[in-house]
């Protein structure tokens, strides 16, 4: 089974509504790391927070982590065209990250 | 310049051929990757290199035989090549195990 994953599968909002992502893992970890994946392209690293961490922000990005929980959310505020993309949170345990399946994001216009 | 390159950028062949796939990175990184993302976009990760040696080896058919001459390359050899093994192959590095990763633009291989 999955270490992480995020939910929902795919959303889409209207530009400039926020977008929500959720990504639940099983395990004790490192740290949590979300990434971007724009359609054929590489994934591009947005945010890590350390497991002694609650909350971070970056730009329009805000992410929490609940270790209680053992889950994460990713905020995307004001969202734009440029924002659509495929989201993957990925867990960091020991040596190895792991990356959930991803939510396919869709801004519309 | 870009950081993490990976080169075909598009790869496609017959069945039963052997195919490699080039991966340099130019950030002083340790730790090096491969991992194969399918159809359904999953990303699994089929190796792991720290400074040039294994330390992660999932369950990938040995027809798939990672190289690392130095720790800025790590390239992938793939023997006899299966339809199954269609996908989208990224290389990443990053500092060490467990940190941000970095990430090539991926090679789409295609085995007819």
């Amino acid at each position: 089974s999955q270490q992480g994953e995020e939910d929902p599968q795919a959303l889409s909002i209207q530009e400039g509504e926020n977008a929500t992502m959720n990504c639940s893992y099983k395990t004790s970890i490192n740290n949590l790391q979300w990434y971007r994946q724009n359609s054929g392209r590489g994934l591009v690293h947005l945010i890590l927070i350390r497991s002694n961490e609650r909350e971070k922000h970056s730009g329009r990005l805000r992410v929490t982590l609940d270790t209680s929980k053992k889950s994460s959310s990713l905020l995307i505020t004001a969202s734009r065209a440029a924002d659509t993309a495929s989201y993957f949170c990925a867990t960091a345990v020991d040596d190895k990250i792991i990356f959930g399946k991803g939510t396919r994001l869709h801004i519309l216009p | 310049d870009t950081a993490v390159s990976q080169t075909p950028k598009y790869l496609v062949t017959q069945m039963g051929n052997d195919k490699s796939i080039k991966c340099e990175q130019n950030l002083g990184h340790d730790t090096m990757y491969w991992y194969k993302q399918d159809s359904k976009k999953f990303l699994k990760i089929m190796f792991s290199y720290n400074n040039k040696e294994l330390i992660i080896n999932e369950t990938v058919p040995n027809r798939f035989s990672p190289k690392s001459p130095d720790k800025a390359h790590l390239n992938l050899h793939i023997n006899s090549l299966e339809l199954g093994d269609s996908a989208v192959y990224f290389c990443a590095s990053s500092h060490d195990s467990g940190s941000t990763q970095y990430f090539g633009a991926g090679t789409r291989l295609s085995v007819l």
